[in-house]
Formats: structure tokens, sequence, C-alpha cells
């Protein structure tokens, strides 16, 4: 069974302080692993898709990265309206998304 | 539209009362996802359209939970004889490939939130 975990569960940064989040995964045939942003009341925005071990993806302040095992998605000097809970999903081919339960980031000014 | 839109926005619904969830999907796109989101979860799949045929449904918790696109663009998501457990956001998503092509970001719509009393 596809199963994918998010560490940590919430993280507080101040303004400037760069971290990573973490995504654990386990999935037979990996098709492509996604990461997604989601504020408070909307539903999940498109951020990235990786799809094979050592790809890099950049986006402003993120940067995502994948092994075979995990996806880290790097934060640099965030700001407040990084502030967000941020998903990662995984699709094993012919089969649906499945997600993580999110890390909560906070961005403190 | 834009994007994908959903409505109604807030639903509360008393214990045992039926509910239809609306999707607008983005025009022309394939596939039509809908997705459960319990408090402080990651959505979880429900059920999956491409075009008018209901591909999968291999995620709905029961007979209670019902969706239909018959005309390959809206989509309603049908819980019949609500419970306290079926009380969650309901995220209806889309994407202008099939689900076979793979390795799409889809989009979603900001969801129903579901509170059943």
């Amino acid at each position: 069974e596809d199963q994918v975990t998010q560490s940590p569960e919430a993280l507080r940064l101040q303004e400037g302080e760069s971290s990573s989040l973490n995504c654990s995964y386990t999935v037979s045939g990996l098709r492509g692993l996604f990461w997604y942003r989601q504020d408070p009341g909307k539903g999940p925005e498109f951020l990235f898709t990786l799809y094979s071990a050592g790809e890099e993806k950049e986006k402003e302040r993120l940067k995502a990265t994948l092994t075979k095992k995990e996806s880290f998605l790097h934060i640099t000097a965030p700001k407040p309206e990084d502030s967000a809970t941020y998903l990662c999903a995984v699709q094993a081919y012919g089969q649906n998304f499945v997600f993580g339960p999110g890390t909560r980031l906070s961005v403190l000014p | 539209g834009a994007g994908v839109s959903q409505s109604p926005r807030y639903k509360v619904a008393k214990r045992g009362q039926d509910v239809a969830l609306r999707c607008d999907p983005i025009s022309g796109h394939v596939s039509l996802f809908w997705y459960q989101q319990a408090l402080g979860q990651g959505p979880e799949f429900l059920t999956y359209f491409q075009n008018e045929a209901q591909l999968d449904k291999s995620g709905l918790p029961s007979d209670r939970f019902f969706a239909e696109r018959p005309e390959g663009s809206v989509s309603t998501l049908k819980i019949q004889r609500t419970q306290q457990e079926d009380s969650a956001v309901y995220l209806c998503a889309s994407s202008p490939l099939g689900q076979a092509a793979g390795g799409y970001g889809y989009t979603f719509g900001s969801g129903t939130r579901l509170t059943v009393v």
C-alpha cells in the first residue's frame, strides 16, 4: 500500500530563517511526487512535480528535491506570506494520488 | 471559468439529511476527482471521472456516497443519510489529461465544508 508521511507536523520560523520540510514515501512504481501549498479555507495549489531521484525544481524561495525514499522542500529566507500547509503526494502508475498529512508552516515577521 | 468552482462553500446538515455538493471543473478538463479532507489531514481520494465515465470509485466510504458527471462537465457528489463522521471538507479537482497520462498537477477548487450536527 502506498504511504506518505511528512515531518515536522508543524514548523515555526522567523522571517529569513531557512529550513526544510520532509516527505517520506513508499510506493510501488513512482509515477510522480507532487508538492502542493494549501492556505486556510482554500484548496491545494500545485507547486511542483518530481519524477525521478536526483531531480530538483525551484520556484522563488522554494526548492524541491527527490531521492528514492523521500523528498525535501527547502525554503530559503522565508517571508510571512509563505505561511501555509505544504502537502506532499505520490502517484504510482495507474493509481490515484496519495497525500501526506501536511506540514503547517508559520513564518513570523 | 478560470478555476474549479464548488458550491456551496459551507453546508450544515442535520444527521440523517441528504446533501448534494456541486463541482464545476475548468472547461474542457477531461478528468475530475473528488477528495475528502478531514481537519488537519491530507486529502483522501473518493472517486474519479474521465469525461462522463466514473472509472474509479474505490475511495467512496460507503454506499451512502454517490457521484455523477452525466455530461462530462459538472459533477455532483451526493451523500445520503449523513452521519457525523461525514463532516469534512470535500474537494474537487480537475485535469486536462486522463489519469493514465499521470504526472500532471491537478487544479483544486476551494472545497465545500460539510458539518453534520
